[in-house]
């Protein structure tokens, strides 16, 4: 159980243009889904926080207008970069938390994307 | 200096080996403790899970709390091979609240 999944599992676009990146719980309602990206041997970086049906909390640092999240159901959330530029290439991974799946305070966390911008 | 301190590594064993993973932490509204592993190109997995100090075993993985010193541990008996794979030691200051990364060890068990 608490199967977490992303879609694409990678792409490559050209610059300029927008990849949208969804997560889907399989099996739970998330209350609430995070969204981290990744640098090659590095731990994950937190980007944003986000709750059903409201607006996601941006850590600092990461702009809101590029990295769309949209949380429009309790089992799908989408981030959309919007004008990807080479330096948008990394590893995207989402998580899921759910009150009532998992001990208190756990994230299930997705396969990853991997975006690579040309 | 970081909330939370992990040795990066990397780490190479040989298999059957006892490996010890740490972490320190400096946040002490930190309640919740656990460990991912992940394997190249993938998502993290729940490994353990603890909140109280002490120890809590399954199968081959021992995780260790102790909050007075402000210090988790992993330790992996018997190790495989298959064990290779990045360790991530997390912690959270409650329910549903964002989870505090270690930087991760890259451990590689030789056959």
């Amino acid at each position: 159980g608490a199967v977490v999944s992303q879609h694409p599992s990678w792409v490559i676009c050209k610059s300029g243009t927008s990849v949208k990146i969804e997560c889907r719980s399989l099996d739970f309602q998330a209350t609430t889904m995070f969204w981290y990206r990744q640098f090659p041997k590095q731990s994950l970086m937190l980007m944003a926080t986000s709750n059903e049906g409201s607006k996601a909390t941006y850590e600092q640092g990461v702009e809101k207008d590029k990295f769309l999240i949209n949380h429009a159901s309790l089992t799908l959330s989408t981030l959309t970069v919007t004008s990807a530029h080479p330096e948008d290439s990394s590893f995207y991974i989402c998580s899921a938390t759910s009150g009532g799946r998992g001990p208190v305070g756990t994230q299930y966390f997705g396969p990853g994307t991997r975006l690579t911008v040309l | 200096q970081k909330e939370v301190e992990q040795d990066p590594g990397p780490l190479s064993v040989p298999e059957g080996a006892i490996v010890s993973l740490n972490c320190t932490y400096s946040n002490s509204a930190f309640q919740y403790f656990m460990w991912y592993r992940q394997y190249s190109r993938k998502g993290p997995e729940l490994l353990m899970y603890t909140y109280s100090s002490g120890n809590k075993e399954d199968g081959r993985f021992t995780a260790q709390v102790d909050k007075s010193s402000k210090y988790i541990s992993l330790f992996i008996r018997d190790s495989q091979p298959s064990d290779s794979a990045t360790y991530l030691c997390a912690m959270s200051a409650g329910s549903a609240r964002q989870l505090t990364f270690g930087s991760g060890t890259q451990l590689t068990v030789l056959p």
